[in-house]
């Protein structure tokens, strides 16, 4: 099955600062690579999305990259402000199939220093 | 605008006993899934349905089963508990291959 590794665990930066979180995934049929958004205690939250079609998505301070040969895709989050502290998960699955359940990283706890 | 909705949001079990999760989509919705997050983990896939089948089904143990119904909403069985099984439950659902949206979760404490 897929296997989805994140990186870095722990990501601690200034406020105005970009952070950058990356992803490489195993199973070169995924094709569908959401990320998302996790406050303590509270749901995950889909931040922003990319299909493999596309190469980059752009959505105000929030970008992903993706690179199919290489199976990897990162999330660009620029002048970072407080309220963007809290745990992110990359995923992947493949659309177009019953095979459409996510598969995630295990995560990375941002920290925006004021 | 309507979210998925889990019920009940806490539960208290002890060692060996059941518990039933509920899970009502998002109208229109034919697709649900099943997460379950233990502490400081990353959410791993239970099952899944489609149009009130099973459509995909992941590490969930042979002590839990689940289904859809024809309202579609979906309740995940557990049984014989263990201190292990102790986490976030999420459900998800979605339009086929749309984005996931996810319920606010169950939280299991078996004691």
């Amino acid at each position: 099955g897929e296997n989805v590794e994140q990186h870095p665990s722990t990501l601690s930066v200034q406020e105005g600062d970009s952070a950058v979180i990356k992803c490489t995934y195993s199973d070169s049929a995924s094709n569908y690579f959401p990320w998302y958004k996790q406050e303590l205690g509270k749901r995950p939250q889909l931040i922003i999305d990319i299909r493999s079609n596309v190469g980059e998505k752009k959505d105000q301070r929030i970008a992903v990259t993706l690179n199919k040969t290489a199976k990897h895709f990162s999330l660009h989050i620029t002048e970072t402000q407080p309220e963007d502290s809290a745990v992110y998960f990359c995923a992947a699955s493949i659309r177009g199939t019953g095979r459409r359940a996510l598969t995630f990283g295990s995560g990375t706890r941002l920290q925006v220093q004021p | 605008a309507a979210g998925v909705i889990q019920s009940p949001r806490h539960l208290i079990k002890e060692k060996r006993e059941t518990a039933t999760l509920k899970c009502y989509p998002i109208p229109r919705h034919d697709t649900v899934y099943w997460y379950q997050q233990g502490p400081g983990q990353d959410p791993q896939f239970l099952i899944s349905f489609y149009e009130k089948m099973q459509s995909d089904k992941g590490s969930i143990p042979d002590r839990f089963s689940a289904q859809q119904f024809s309202d579609y909403h979906s309740e995940l069985n557990m049984s014989s508990l263990e201190l292990g099984d102790s986490a976030l439950y999420f459900c998800a659902s979605s339009i086929r291959d749309r984005e996931a949206f996810f319920g606010q979760g169950t939280r299991l404490t078996v004691v």
